[in-house]
């Protein structure tokens, strides 16, 4: 079945520095992989996303990579900032069926 | 353009009671999802609906749960006898189509006391 490991499950960075989030999924015929964002009683809320015949795509200060053949990506926010603070969540899914499964969440702490 | 609402915000049952969540899609979306969050944890999928029809409720526990999404009106979720073990966020998601990206709502907190 499928399935999605995501880790850390927490990193602390100084503000100003890089943050890195990787998953690794199990379906090979996954073709779309999205990032949220939740804050603290809110709901998800993508912040990029990317498609299975991109390696990379940026937006500003955020960027995430694929790699297919690994079967993982990763998600890159340089810069960081305090209101960078939240919980993130990686997500895949199938080519086949729309459920999105998503990985168990990085809590993420930028420090000031 | 308003986006996923989600009622009620909060609300607290006692063991047995039934619980009702309501869930209205972006305008143009016909395509809903239920998630299950509990404290700390991850998003898991409940169930993907279209209009009328229910598509994928491979995450649905067996008993007590189902969820509905009318020709006319909000997708509900409904659980039944709630106990203690059904506390959690429940999340609600919609899409255009099939294409990927869910949009979703800010969740409703079911306390079962």
């Amino acid at each position: 079945g499928e399935n999605v490991e995501q880790h850390p499950s927490t990193l602390s960075v100084q503000e100003g520095d890089s943050a890195v989030i990787k998953c690794t999924y199990s379906d090979s015929a996954s073709n779309y992989f999205p990032w949220y964002k939740q804050e603290l009683g809110k709901g998800p809320q993508l912040i990029i996303d990317i498609r299975s015949n991109v390696g990379e795509k940026k937006d500003q200060r955020i960027a995430v990579t694929l790699n297919k053949t690994a079967k993982h990506f990763s998600l890159h926010i340089t810069e960081t900032q305090p209101e960078d603070s939240a919980v993130y969540f990686c997500a895949a899914k199938m080519e086949y069926g729309n459920k999105l499964v998503f990985g168990a969440g990085t809590i993420l702490r930028v420090k000031s | 353009n308003a986006g996923v609402m989600q009622n009620p915000r909060h609300l607290v049952r006692r063991r047995g009671q039934e619980a009702r969540l309501r869930c209205s899609p972006m305008k143009g979306h016909s395509h809903v999802y239920w998630y299950r969050q509990l404290p700390e944890e991850g998003l898991k999928f409940m169930v993907y609906l279209q209009k009328e029809n229910i598509i994928d409720e491979s995450g649905m526990p067996k008993e007590r749960f189902s969820a509905e999404f009318p020709k006319e009106g909000p997708s509900i979720l409904r659980i039944q006898q709630v106990v203690r073990g059904d506390s959690a966020a429940y999340f609600c998601a919609s899409s255009p189509g099939g294409a990927g990206e869910l949009f979703f709502g800010e969740g409703s907190r079911l306390t079962v006391l």
